[in-house]
């Protein structure tokens, strides 16, 4: 089965630019999360969609990050202004109920650099 | 508010050692734990869950374990090898299924050395 795609790998950026992420989850995962890992620490749940709707987005600095999952599949998170503490790495995940519903799936992530 | 630790930070073994990995948590109330490998530039892969009625779960040379009541899991890794060497998470899931979430600890960055 097909894992988790995300893109780009790689991103650089001025601060103040604008960026954005793009997410497909593995075929049928009705739940896709967005995690944010800063270097040397564990990644923090930035928000959670249950098909195409909101369930957790309480972490989502919402001045300037936004994300939204269209037809429940896709997904994409873009920041606007990018500032310099936004340098991460940027998870995305996908689960669904019968792999033990808790059990997720990474993609490789997306390494934001912001200059 | 939920708060997890992993100790040690780093941690670096000879090849063959059997090792723990520790992991504690603040709350009690955790719905199940979840332990992670994460390679270099690579996403996080699912190692072991547990949910939190079960007190330990076994895969291959992987044994973790819970005490839900003392906020404490250990991962113990048998005979140890180099491609072990990877950072290892911990996370909790608070809340119900799909209405939860995961709170992972800062993890451990294993190194065993041939």
């Amino acid at each position: 089965e097909a894992g988790v795609a995300q893109s780009p790998r790689y991103k650089i950026i001025e601060k103040r630019q604008s960026v954005a992420f793009w997410c497909n989850p593995i075929s049928g995962h009705a739940t896709l999360y967005w995690y944010q890992q800063i270097l040397g620490q564990g990644p923090k749940l930035l928000i959670q969609f249950q098909n195409n709707g909101v369930v957790d987005d309480s972490q989502l600095p919402k001045d300037r990050f936004s994300a939204e999952r269209l037809k429940g599949v896709d997904s994409t998170l873009k920041i606007q202004p990018a500032k310099l503490e936004d340098s991460a790495v940027y998870l995305c995940a996908s689960s669904a109920p019968g792999t033990g519903g808790e059990k997720l799936f990474f993609g490789s992530g997306t390494q934001l650099s912001v200059l | 508010k939920q708060e997890v630790t992993q100790i040690p930070a780093a941690l670096s073994v000879p090849e063959g050692e059997n090792l723990v990995l520790n992991c504690s948590f603040t709350d009690s109330a955790i719905y199940n734990l979840q332990w992670f490998r994460q390679d270099p530039g690579k996403g996080l892969t699912s190692l072991l869950l547990i949910q939190s009625s079960q007190r330990e779960q076994t895969s291959g040379r992987l044994n973790a374990s819970l005490d839900k009541s003392s906020g404490r899991s250990t991962l113990y890794i048998a005979a140890s090898q180099p491609g072990d060497s990877a950072t290892y998470l911990c996370a909790v899931r608070v809340g119900y299924n799909q209405g939860g979430k995961l709170i992972f600890g800062q993890g451990t960055e294993l190194s065993v050395k041939p």
